[in-house]
C-alpha cells in the first residue's frame, strides 16, 4: 500500500497571501488528521476530518480551515499568512476510531517571507 | 485537556549503551499512549503503541516502553542503542475523544 502523501513538499509564500496543502491518505484510511510542527511549539493538533466531516479542533485561528473530500483526501487552507506560520505541516491518517495507529505523511514546510 | 512532559529535550548515549526516554502524562481518564520517531526531514513512524492489555509493550528496532498508570508515565527503553537510533522521539497520548496530544521531543544522538 502506498503511504501518505502530501503536496507540495516545499512552499514559500509571502505575508498576507493563502496557502493550500493536500494530504492523500493510505487507501482506506478514512480519518485525517492535521499537525503543526514547529522548533518552539513542537507538534500542535489542528484538526481531524472523518467521512468529510470535521471531527475534532484544536486551538488554531479561524484562518486555520479544511476540508476532506469524498475519496478521503484532504486540503488544508491558511488565509492571511503571517510569518510565524512558517511550520512543517504534517497529515497523518487512520483507519478510522479512537486507539487507531496514525500514519504520517512527510510533511509539507511552509516559509513564510 | 491532556498534557504530555518529555522531561529530557537531548539525550546524548554512547553506540550499544542502553537507553531511557522519559515520558509523563496528565489524565484521569483512559488514555491510548504512543512513542513515534522522527527522522530528518522525514514524517512520524510509529515505534509502538499501548492501548490495553500487559503494560510492557514491544515495538520496532528493539524498542519497549512500559506503562504506569499509577506514576502516569510510558518510558521508552532500548538496551543497546545503534548510530542509526539518532533522530528525535515523541511521545503522544490519545483520548476517546480522539484527539492526539504530543510532547515536545527527545533528540537522542548516538555517539560512536
Amino acid at each position: 500500500k502506498a503511504g501518505v502523501t502530501q503536496t507540495p513538499r516545499y512552499l514559500i509564500k509571502t505575508r498576507g497571501q493563502q496557502v493550500t496543502l493536500s494530504c492523500s491518505p493510505i487507501s482506506g484510511h478514512r480519518s485525517v488528521s492535521w499537525y503543526q510542527q514547529t522548533p518552539g511549539q513542537g507538534l500542535q493538533f489542528l484538526f481531524e476530518y472523518f467521512s468529510e466531516t470535521q471531527r475534532n479542533k484544536g486551538n488554531f485561528p479561524g484562518r486555520f480551515s479544511g476540508r476532506q473530500f469524498s475519496n478521503s483526501r484532504s486540503e488544508m487552507n491558511v488565509s492571511t499568512l503571517e510569518l510565524g506560520d512558517s511550520a512543517l505541516y504534517l497529515c497523518a491518517s487512520s483507519l478510522s476510531g479512537s486507539g487507531e495507529t496514525q500514519y504520517f505523511g512527510p510533511g509539507t514546510r511552509l516559509l513564510v517571507l | 485537556a491532556q498534557s504530555v512532559t518529555q522531561l529530557d529535550s537531548q539525550v546524548p548515549v554512547f553506540e550499544e549503551a542502553p537507553v531511557e526516554l522519559r515520558c509523563n502524562y496528565s489524565s484521569s481518564v483512559s488514555v491510548y499512549l504512543f512513542w513515534y520517531v522522527q527522522y530528518p526531514n522525514q514524517g512520524l513512524q510509529l515505534l509502538l503503541k499501548y492501548l490495553s492489555g500487559s503494560t510492557l509493550v514491544k515495538g520496532i528496532n528493539g524498542f519497549e516502553a512500559e506503562f504506569n498508570k499509577s506514576q502516569t508515565s510510558f518510558h521508552l527503553r532500548k538496551p543497546s542503542v545503534h548510530i542509526s537510533d539518532t533522530a528525535e522521539y515523541f511521545c503522544a497520548v490519545r483520548n476517546t475523544g480522539n484527539q492526539f496530544y504530543f510532547g515536545t521531543g527527545t533528540s537522542l544522538t548516538v555517539i560512536p
